[in-house]
């Protein structure tokens, strides 16, 4: 049980460049999420995914897609890249049917845009 | 507007004594809440939670939580530290109420167990 992964682990941009971000689970989970941690900001949602075929945006989606793909996959895409969007991102899953949802994160990506 | 305040950015205590980092939240309704720990270069990971029921919450490594509903917080607690716990904490929140699967976190808490 590998629970959530993310790749890549690290990368570097040039501005206006773009990139997917992928996350996988294997917890059968029906809801994902992506976050991006800022210092000093803690987490913030971008976007979610409550169930497969669903995607609502979070408190931060400006400059971000998503796709899930499946029960399994959630994409977040950087269409054109900007220095702002330098942060660590973070995949999260959660099963609805579980009282109060606890979230299960991925080890994160550590995105640098130049 | 919900939303997660925790006021101290760090907390330095010494190994063997006891630790509390501080949380308080603001929902319009019933809360569920939460305490993430985040290793260096590691992804949050789940310690505990209020679901409902007993105030006090127990959870992995030791930790505990009480839920105080008056003052609307949800601090965390160990009797004796230990040099291991030193990380970055993380308090969250969501509305039962709103219908969302929108979660809230706090800034987080660095915590320092001297030896």
């Amino acid at each position: 049980n590998a629970g959530v992964t993310q790749t890549p682990k690290f990368q570097v941009l040039k501005t206006g460049q773009s990139m997917t971000l992928q996350c996988a689970q294997d917890m059968n989970h029906n809801s994902m999420y992506w976050y991006r941690q800022d210092p000093g900001m803690g987490l913030r949602l971008i976007y979610y995914s409550a169930s497969e075929g669903t995607t609502d945006k979070g408190e931060v989606p400006n400059g971000y897609n998503v796709s899930r793909l499946n029960k399994r996959e959630f994409s977040l895409r950087l269409e054109s890249a900007a220095p702002s969007q330098t942060s660590v991102y973070f995949c999260a899953s959660s099963e609805t049917g579980q009282e109060g949802h606890t979230q299960y994160f991925g080890p994160g990506t550590r995105l640098t845009v130049l | 507007a919900q939303s997660v305040a925790q006021p101290e950015d760090q907390v330095n205590v010494a190994e063997g004594n006891p630790l509390t980092v501080k949380c308080t939240y603001s929902v319009s309704g019933n809360p569920y809440l939460f305490w993430y720990v985040q290793y260096p270069n590691r992804g949050l990971q789940f310690l505990l939670k209020y679901i409902t029921g007993d105030n006090l919450v127990k959870g992995s490594y030791g930790f505990e939580a009480e839920f105080n509903k008056s003052q609307t917080s949800f601090h965390l607690k160990k009797p004796s530290a230990l040099v291991s716990d030193s990380a970055l904490y993380f308090c969250a929140v969501r509305d039962r109420a709103s219908g969302t699967y929108k979660y809230i976190f706090g800034t987080g808490t660095r915590l320092k167990v001297l030896a």
